[in-house]
């Protein structure tokens, strides 16, 4: 299995840019979790969902941040417009249940907004 | 709504030395988990733990799950340069997503 696959890896953009971050959780898993992590508030939960459906939105920042899951298989949290302040790594992670058996991650996506 | 306070928040430590890190929740959890983050990459599962008092070892790390279900602790033993990251505790009770703890950053000096 090739775990959870995230891109990019690294993205810079302008102030003011549409930023799109993607993920692809592992084949099987019916939750879906994105993470953003700084290092003054640590791993925050922005959004999950379970059968690709929202169930808890509550982290996300704000009206710039959205995020879908069309399909079982592919994810994307949008920023729009980014500010400095989005500077971050954001993480997506599935499994297969809500938290019992852990979630597994993927490598991130270090966001800088210049 | 649970909060996980971990401790200590970071640690500086000699190659071969033993490492203690702790979770407590304010509430009750039927899960413990462990995780290390690596640098540059995301949090990957160390070791899981389903019931109250259970000791769990995964080569030289040890974790224990607490009677009360409030606390769990890790234990690194004959740390290695290669121990270095941040380790996350984690709680859940049954259907609910995790509660990650702030994390621990652990640097070992050769």
């Amino acid at each position: 299995d090739a775990g959870v696959i995230q891109s990019p890896r690294h993205e810079v953009t302008e102030m003011g840019q549409e930023v799109t971050l993607r993920c692809k959780p592992i084949s099987g898993h019916d939750y879906l979790f994105w993470y953003r992590q700084t290092m003054m508030r640590g791993l925050e939960l922005l959004i999950y969902f379970n059968n690709n459906v929202p169930i808890d939105d509550s982290g996300m920042p704000e009206d710039r941040f959205s995020a879908k899951m069309p399909n079982a298989s592919f994810s994307t949290l949008k920023i729009q417009p980014s500010e400095p302040r989005d500077s971050a790594v954001y993480f997506c992670a599935s499994s297969l249940a809500a938290g019992a058996h852990g979630y597994t991650f993927g490598s991130g996506t270090r966001l800088t907004v210049v | 709504g649970q909060q996980l306070n971990q401790s200590p928040q970071s640690m500086f430590i000699q190659e071969g030395e033993d490492v203690s890190m702790n979770c407590t929740s304010s509430s009750i959890f039927n899960t413990w988990l462990w995780y290390k983050q690596d640098p540059g990459e995301g949090p990957v599962l160390l070791i899981a733990l389903y019931k109250a008092g259970e000791l769990t070892s995964n080569g030289r790390l040890t974790a224990q799950f607490g009677i009360t279900r409030k606390d769990s602790f890790l234990n690194i033993s004959a740390s290695i340069p290669s121990d270095v990251g941040i380790y996350f505790c984690a709680g859940t009770t049954s259907g609910s997503r995790l509660t990650f703890g702030e994390g621990t950053q652990l640097t070992v000096n050769p």
